[in-house]
C-alpha cells in the first residue's frame, strides 16, 4: 500500500536553532515528491518538487532533499515567520490517473 | 490574479442537509481536484477532473457529487449530510497531472450536526 509519513509530528525550534524535517514513503512508482507549506486557516503553497534521489532544491533558509525511501527539508536559522506545517506529498501513478499521496505534515514553530 | 477562490468559507449543516462548494480559478487551469483535510491525517482526494465536462473519482468519493460544466469551475456536492463529512474542504488546480504543482484554494471548513 502507498504510504507517505512525515516526523516529528510536531517541532518546536528556538530561532536560529537548524533542524531536519522527515517525510519516508512507500509508493509503487515515484512520479515526483513535493514539499508544501501550510499557515493556519490557508490552503497549502507549493514550495518544492523533487524528481530523482540525489536530487537538492533550496529557497531561502529552506533545502530539500530526496533519496530513494526519503526526503528531508533542511532548516537554517530558522526565523519565527517560518513557523507553519510543512506537507510531504508523493506522486505515484494509481487506478488509472496520477494521484497525490499526502502525509500528515510536520508542525514547526519558531520562538524569537 | 485572485488564483483559487472558494465559497463559502465557513458552514454548519445539520444532518441531512444539502449544500454545494464552489471553487473557481483563473489561471486557464484544466485539471482540479477536491481534497478533505482531517486532523492526523494528510489531505485525501474526493473527485477530480481533468477538464471541462470530465469528473473521476478519487480516494473518498463516497457521498459527494461534483460537476465541472465551466472550465474555470469546479463544484462539490453534498446530498444528504452525515457528521463524518466534518472537515476542511480544498480545492486546488494545476496546468497538468504530471509536471507541474498544483494551486490551492483557501479552503471551506464544514461542520456537520
Amino acid at each position: 500500500e502507498d504510504q507517505v509519513t512525515q516526523s516529528p509530528e510536531a517541532l518546536r525550534l528556538q530561532e536560529g536553532e537548524s533542524s531536519s524535517l522527515n517525510c519516508s514513503y512507500t509508493v509503487s512508482g515515484l512520479r515526483g515528491l513535493f514539499w508544501y507549506r501550510q499557515d493556519p486557516g490557508k490552503g497549502p503553497e507549493f514550495l518544492f518538487t523533487l524528481y530523482s534521489a540525489g536530487e537538492e532544491k533550496e529557497k531561502e533558509r529552506l533545502k530539500a532533499t530526496l533519496t530513494k525511501k526519503e526526503s528531508f527539508l533542511h532548516i537554517t536559522a530558522p526565523k519565527p515567520e517560518d513557523s507553519a506545517t510543512y506537507l510531504c506529498a508523493v506522486r505515484t501513478f494509481s487506478g488509472g490517473y496520477n494521484k497525490l499521496i499526502f502525509g500528515a505534515g510536520t508542525r514547526l514553530a519558531v520562538h524569537p | 490574479n485572485a488564483g483559487v477562490t472558494q465559497t463559502p468559507k465557513f458552514r454548519v449543516l445539520k444532518t441531512g442537509q444539502s449544500m454545494t462548494l464552489l471553487c473557481a480559478q483563473d489561471m486557464n487551469h484544466e485539471y482540479m481536484y477536491w481534497y478533505r483535510q482531517d486532523p492526523g491525517m494528510g489531505l485525501r482526494l474526493i473527485h477530480y477532473s481533468v477538464g471541462e465536462g470530465t469528473t473521476a473519482k478519487g480516494e473518498v468519493p463516497d457521498g459527494y457529487n461534483v460537476s465541472r460544466l465551466k472550465k474555470q469551475n469546479f463544484l462539490l456536492g453534498l446530498e444528504s449530510a452525515a457528521p463524518s463529512q466534518t472537515s476542511v474542504y480544498f480545492c486546488a488546480s494545476s496546468s497538468d497531472d504530471w509536471l507541474n504543482e498544483q494551486f490551492f484554494g483557501p479552503g471551506t471548513r464544514l461542520t456537520v450536526l
